[in-house]
């Protein structure tokens, strides 16, 4: 069974500063994917990243970095300098390899960047 | 750029009627899914299509919920004799195949209130 955890519930901070949103995931497969979606307060679910679990480099998009390491189980998500329109529920999930797979997604954390 | 479409964006039905929510994949893709997120929780799977039967579903998935591709653009989720646990955002997505064809990318959602 596949499962995702994202120990932090809530997170608060202040415009600009720097902020990571950890995410652990269990899976039994030598291969999967691992994403990233982002969920406003208008409710929809936006698409951010997806990395394959060969491929352990770390990927810089703008502000958004994410750092995948497969010896922890780890694919924790950074925004450097925060802005107010950072402020969303940020989802981490996880599927099998194969084309039309199911996600798992973790509990997700509350972002609210003050200003 | 494309994207998934759902409707309606809000439903309000009693208890014990039947509800259809619609959805138009993204024309290319061929996996198509519902999700659901009941209010201040997790995105959970409920079912995946894929060349005209299900390929996939979960525990909630019961014979309460049906699929349909009724033409060649559009996917719809019902729900019978619905009861008031299943008010939730009910989310449409849509996959390719291929390499790809794990990125799942998401309406905007249908809102569901049973009352």
């Amino acid at each position: 069974a596949q499962k995702v955890t994202q120990a932090q519930t809530e997170i608060s901070v202040v415009e600009k500063e720097d902020v990571t949103l950890d995410c652990v995931y269990e899976t039994r497969d030598t291969t999967y994917y691992l994403f990233w979606y982002k969920q406003p307060p208008s409710g929809e679910l936006v698409f951010l990243i997806r990395r394959n679990s060969f491929d352990e480099q770390n990927e810089i998009s703008g502000r958004y970095s994410w750092n995948f390491q497969k010896s922890t189980s780890s694919f924790n998500f950074t925004i450097t300098a925060s802005q107010v329109v950072d402020s969303a529920v940020y989802f981490c999930a996880l599927s099998r390899e194969t084309s039309g797979s199911r996600l798992t997604f973790g509990e997700g954390t509350q972002l609210t960047v003050n200003p | 750029e494309p994207e998934v479409t759902q409707t309606p964006s809000h439903q309000v039905t009693q208890m014990g009627q039947e509800v259809i929510l619609r959805c138009v994949p993204i024309s290319n893709h061929l996996y198509f899914y519902w999700y659901r997120q009941i209010l201040g929780q997790k995105v959970e799977f409920l079912v995946s299509f894929y060349n005209n039967e299900i390929s996939e579903k979960s525990e909630i998935f019961d014979d309460q919920f049906s699929v349909e591709r009724p033409d060649g653009s559009n996917f719809t989720l019902k729900i019978r004799s619905t009861k008031l646990e299943d008010s939730a955002m009910y989310f449409c997505a849509s996959s390719e195949r291929g390499a790809s064809g794990n990125t799942i990318y998401f309406g905007e959602g249908s809102w569901l209130t049973v009352v």
